[in-house]
């Protein structure tokens, strides 16, 4: 199974401000999934970012708000921006793998 | 978007069998049941999926039903590390990805 690690793990940032988050994977994977979970909430798939494409956005999401990159086959990140106290959540990145998804640990994030 | 319905909560004690259950009555032919649990302050873990047949691995089994509209996760022998959400999730087809759409999940607790 592969193995992810996330950056920061959490933070506390200012409205107005923007924060990327970074993924790091430790094996090639072509597909990357950002989602969000907001307190006591279940997760919510914010984009699938594949190596070489755009990301593409579910419903309610933009990129405007929330960039994504994709350079390689290791690594994304996920840029929360002009973030306000509604964007204080979980982020979490995953992977596929053989038809299964592995998450990272998350970062956590607060906007005052 | 593929849905699932679980029970909020269930109780188990330690040691003991405990049989969490899903419905997902819309599900379609190409649709995989997948389930994962999500521990106090981690992401996501995979636990074990299937489409047609029950399976079974070092962590539970997947009873699923003939007509697949409804399945269940046995966890054999409870442990307290046991407690967590678990989700019940029927991966499906998403444009040109496989996607997972999380439900609000059964909140296990253990009983020592």
């Amino acid at each position: 199974s592969a193995v992810i690690s996330q950056k920061p793990s959490r933070d506390i940032c200012q409205r107005g401000t923007s924060l990327t988050i970074q993924c790091q994977v430790d094996s090639q994977v072509t597909m990357m999934f950002w989602y969000r979970q907001q307190p006591g909430q279940s997760l919510t798939l914010i984009a699938t970012a594949n190596q070489g494409s755009e990301a593409t956005y579910e419903s309610g999401f933009v990129i405007d708000k929330f960039p994504i990159s994709r350079p390689n086959l290791t690594f994304s990140t996920l840029t929360v921006s002009n973030m306000s106290p509604e964007d204080s959540s979980i982020y979490l990145c995953s992977v596929e793998q053989k038809e299964t998804q592995y998450f990272g640990p998350g970062t956590r994030l607060l906007v005052l | 978007d593929a849905k699932t319905t679980q029970p909020n909560s269930m109780e188990s004690n330690e040691e003991e069998p405990v049989h969490l259950p899903c419905n997902h009555s819309t599900i379609s032919g190409t649709d995989y049941i997948h389930w994962y649990r999500q521990l106090p302050s981690q992401g996501p873990e995979y636990v074990i999926h299937g489409l047609t047949s029950n399976v079974n691995n070092r962590m539970a089994s997947l009873a699923i039903a003939e007509d697949r509209k409804s399945s269940t996760l046995i966890l054999h022998r409870a442990t307290l590390r046991d407690a967590a959400v678990y989700y019940c999730i029927l991966r499906y087809r998403g444009g040109s990805n496989y996607k997972l759409t999380f439900g609000k999940g059964t909140l296990l607790t253990v009983n020592p």
